[in-house]
């Protein structure tokens, strides 16, 4: 089955660096892939999706790449605030016999002014 | 409404009872989702809804399990004989048609959840 593995442990970044999360999957060649940030107490809010065909998304100070070679996903956020703080989920679109998304267990990221 | 929405947002129920979540998805969307997110565990699928279609109820983890959805809008999710692994956020969430194709489409919207400790 379909596998997605992002680094749980917290990612503790300074006010104003660049923070990157990478996500990985494994049995799969998804035809997309999204991102997804989750503050406490709340639901997943979409941020990103990037198609199996784009090397580089952009959104503000989002940035999203997708190497399928290498079966890998990585998220920027470009000068990072504290209102960044948050959970940050990678998702792949049903498939394998599955109609819902799989998610990774996240990355929680902290932004330390 | 302008989201999703799930009550109650906090449900506490002493084990063996019944409990009853709903989700009422954004108007518009045809596809339903239940997920469940437990204590440091990422997001499990639970079971899809297409419009008025039948559910996959493969996903549900066990017979105490299942979900309604009526007049293709409203769902509810109903656990019984709830136990304590069963202590979640249960989290619902809606789309637009994902079985016509675009893949836009297949961006889905979430509630705030519903949490469940059984006691």
């Amino acid at each position: 089955s379909q596998k997605i593995e992002q680094n749980s442990e917290a990612l503790n970044i300074q006010e104003g660096k660049t923070a990157t999360l990478t996500c990985n999957y494994t049995n799969y060649s998804p035809a997309y892939l999204q991102w997804y940030r989750q503050d406490p107490g709340r639901g997943p809010v979409f941020l990103l999706l990037i198609r199996e065909n784009e090397k580089e998304k952009r959104k503000e100070r989002l940035k999203v790449t997708f190497d399928t070679t290498l079966k890998q996903s990585l998220f920027h956020i470009t000068a990072s605030q504290p209102a960044d703080s948050a959970t940050y989920l990678c998702a792949l679109p049903p498939g394998g016999g599955a109609d819902g998304l799989t998610f990774g267990k996240g990355t929680h990221l902290i932004i330390q002014p | 409404g302008a989201g999703v929405s799930q009550s109650p947002s906090n449900k506490v129920t002493e084990k063996g009872k019944d409990v009853e979540l709903r989700c009422d998805p954004i108007s518009g969307h045809t596809a339903l989702y239940w997920y469940r997110q437990s204590l440091g565990q990422g997001l499990e699928f639970l079971i899809y809804f297409q419009g008025n279609s039948a559910p996959d109820k493969s996903g549900l983890p066990s017979d105490r399990f299942s979900a309604e959805r009526t007049g293709g809008s409203v769902s509810t999710l109903t656990i019984q004989r709830t136990q304590q692994e069963d202590s979640a956020v249960y989290l619902c969430a809606s789309s637009l048609d994902r079985l016509a194709g675009a893949i836009a489409k297949n961006i889905q919207y979430f509630g705030a959840g519903t949490r469940l400790s059984v006691l």
